[in-house]
């Protein structure tokens, strides 16, 4: 059973500043990534997601992907109160032998105070 | 975006009771998934499904059952209901496009066992 590991467990930042968060797989077999954010009280809504090496970047979030170490990271610039909620990673194999399920990460928890 | 709904919202159970909790989707996607929530564990899966008809274990199905008689459909049944099953579940709906399923999450269901 893969397990799916997001540093830092919370983070406080100052609106206008950077949120980093990280995530790591123990599988090496993991093809696909994803950041999903959950505002308190409410489901956990897909943010980025992203596949292949490199770079994603939409409007103030950016993703990273290193397959060779299975992290991915998320940066959001220029923080505001609205961004602050729970963040989870999700890794899962997928592919044409149709083992979709994701295994998710404990979660990052991120509050932007103004 | 998806629709996934769910019922009840909340739920107050006895233990041992039996407790059913639905879930259905309007987007005829292939996948659904269920998912508890608790402080500390982020989203563990219980049970999914690939297809009408079809039920998986998740990684913690002990104590669940699920039936998915319909595409559109997908339920969670808790036989025996214990205290420790005291949770927030979520219902997901996933189409794997590309040999890969984002996750599209219903507004989740409180369920309190006594």
């Amino acid at each position: 059973q893969q397990k799916v590991q997001q540093s830092p467990e919370s983070l406080i930042v100052p609106e206008g500043g950077m949120a980093s968060l990280n995530c790591t797989s123990s599988d090496r077999n993991v093809d696909y990534f994803w950041w999903y954010r959950q505002h308190s009280g409410k489901s956990p809504k897909m943010l980025m997601s992203i596949f292949s090496n490199g770079e994603k970047e939409e409007g103030r979030f950016t993703v990273h992907l290193n397959k060779a170490s299975l992290h991915t990271s998320l940066h959001i610039r220029d923080s505001q109160p609205s961004d602050s909620a729970l963040y989870l990673c999700a890794a899962s194999m997928g592919g044409s032998g149709g083992n979709y399920k994701p295994t998710f990460g404990k979660g990052t928890s991120l509050v932007v105070h103004p | 975006e998806a629709a996934v709904t769910q019922s009840p919202r909340n739920k107050v159970a006895v233990t041992g009771g039996k407790v059913t909790l639905s879930c259905n989707q309007t987007n005829n996607h292939n996948n659904m998934y269920w998912y508890r929530q608790d402080t500390g564990h982020g989203l563990r899966l219980i049970h999914y499904s690939y297809g009408a008809g079809s039920t998986e274990k998740g990684d913690i199905p002990d104590g669940y059952k699920a039936s998915r008689p319909s595409q559109e459909n997908f339920s969670l049944i808790l036989e025996l209901a214990t205290p420790s099953q005291t949770s927030v579940y979520f219902c997901a709906s996933g189409d794997a496009g590309d040999n890969q399923d984002t996750q599209y999450f219903g507004p989740g269901t409180r369920l309190l066992v006594l």
